[in-house]
């Protein structure tokens, strides 16, 4: 079953513009993970944020976490065209044996 | 550095058919190994685990199966395919802990039954 569910499910934007996607999840984390995954590609990992963390930064990416609403945002600032993809996010949790992948957010920048 | 490579990338199996997909990962050892499927325009699916020879774990049951020959070769196989079976596999490793390590995906394999 789901666990995490990004929101939403497909996102358009001009370049230049932010683009913030949300995840959503049911149970109790150790960590939360987002991962990028261009059309018809393997999915690459992005950025991993601990449960006890309530913001980190790559680069342009900006994740934040809150355990209490068991949700988790990924912003991505001044998007360019590159940044097309799919983005998921990815739990683990108490119990379970392997990271759990939410139905992804399509993202679509428009140059 | 690691590298993770799988094969065929695409394939057209009638039903019936069986399947043989492979995957095998280079500059590490022991890794985690895992099979996800991923249906058209949604998450990922997983389908099994192994965290070393011999040694699989099944998360959904179904058609399919898997093995772990060498540490760093895994296999995904079905008898005979069924329709639902279609979907893009993505093979992944990870090391440490199931459930914390980062992934490292391979570049999928697209299986269209017929």
């Amino acid at each position: 079953s789901q666990q995490g569910e990004e929101d939403p499910q497909a996102l358009s934007i001009q370049e230049g513009e932010n683009a913030t996607m949300n995840c959503s999840y049911k149970t109790s984390i150790n960590n939360l993970q987002w991962y990028r995954q261009n059309s018809g590609r393997g999915l690459v990992h992005l950025i991993l944020i601990r449960s006890n963390e309530r913001e980190k930064h790559s680069g342009r990416l900006r994740v934040t976490l809150d355990t209490s609403k068991k949700s988790s945002s990924l912003l991505i600032t001044a998007s360019r065209a590159a940044d097309t993809a799919s983005y998921f996010c990815a739990t683990d949790g108490t119990g379970r044996r392997a990271l759990t992948f939410g139905s992804g957010t399509r993202l679509q920048v428009q140059p | 550095s690691q590298t993770i490579h799988q094969w065929p990338a695409t394939l057209v199996q009638p039903v019936g058919s069986p399947l043989s997909l492979e995957c095998t990962v280079e500059g590490t050892s022991n890794p985690n190994l895992y099979w996800y499927r991923q249906a058209a325009g949604r998450g990922l699916q997983l389908l099994f685990y192994s965290v070393g020879i011999g040694q699989i774990s099944s998360e959904v049951p179904q058609n399919l199966s898997a093995s772990r020959p060498q540490d760093r070769q895994f296999i995904l196989s079905s008898k005979k395919l069924l329709l639902s079976d279609s979907g893009f596999y993505l093979c992944a490793w990870s090391r440490g802990r199931l459930d914390t390590g980062e992934l490292f995906f391979g570049e999928g394999s697209r299986l269209t039954v017929l």
